[in-house]
């Protein structure tokens, strides 16, 4: 049971530089989230989709995009690093939102770092 | 604006000591509430969730929580600590700024469990 699989686990980039963070489910969910957390601040919402091709704003979306192209993945992309986006970054999904009732589901966490 | 605050940063118990673990929200409706477990490293399992009915909630491990409106808290217990329960705790609510398909988390407590 892979669950939610987020790559790559580990990354380390020079301030202006671009990335993609994958996030793959295997559970059919519809809802897909991305989280970071920071030391104090717990998890903050960056973006989440409610269905395949569609995204929304969460609490921290500056300087971050998202695309749900596919059903089973969710991808958060930094198109220009910078050191404020040093986090640990969580994708996570679920069958229907928080207020259906139903188990969100957490990936391991990837970690990056901005220098 | 809804929020949900965790009180305690850290908290320390002796293995086999009862534990309470503190949560206040502010939030107008009924809100749905949960709690979340963190593991050095690892992502999130859900502990346990509250939508209505009875107030008293049993999770998984053990843990129990108790929803009192009337104080807008949602405290997590356990009778007795296993130093397994050494984690980071989150407790979170329905962000309703999301609809509540998404959660919005406190900023957390973690327990250390000694000998």
């Amino acid at each position: 049971n892979a669950g939610v699989t987020q790559t790559p686990k580990f990354r380390v980039l020079k301030t202006g530089q671009s990335m993609t963070l994958l996030c793959a489910q295997d559970m059919n969910h519809e809802y897909m989230y991305w989280y970071r957390q920071d030391p104090g601040m717990g998890l903050r919402l960056i973006h989440y989709s409610v269905g395949e091709g569609t995204t929304a704003k969460g609490e921290v979306p500056d300087g971050y995009n998202v695309s749900r192209l596919k059903k089973q993945n969710f991808l958060l992309g930094l198109e220009s690093a910078a050191p404020s986006q040093t986090s640990v970054y969580f994708c996570a999904s679920s069958y229907r939102g928080a207020y259906s009732g139903n188990t969100i589901y957490f990936g391991e966490g990837s970690w990056l770092t901005v220098v | 604006a809804q929020s949900v605050t965790q009180p305690d940063i850290h908290i320390t118990v002796s293995e086999g000591a009862s534990l309470e673990l503190r949560c206040n929200y502010s939030y107008g409706a009924t809100p749905y509430l949960f709690w979340y477990v963190q593991s050095p490293g690892q992502g999130l399992q859900l502990l346990l969730k509250y939508f209505s009915g009875d107030t008293l909630v049993q999770g998984i491990k053990g843990f129990e929580a108790e929803f009192k409106r009337s104080q807008s808290s949602f405290n997590l217990r356990k009778p007795s600590v296993h130093w397994s329960d050494a984690a980071e705790y989150f407790c979170a609510v329905g962000a309703p700024d999301t609809g509540r398909r998404a959660l919005t988390f406190g900023s957390g407590t973690r327990l250390q469990v000694q000998p």
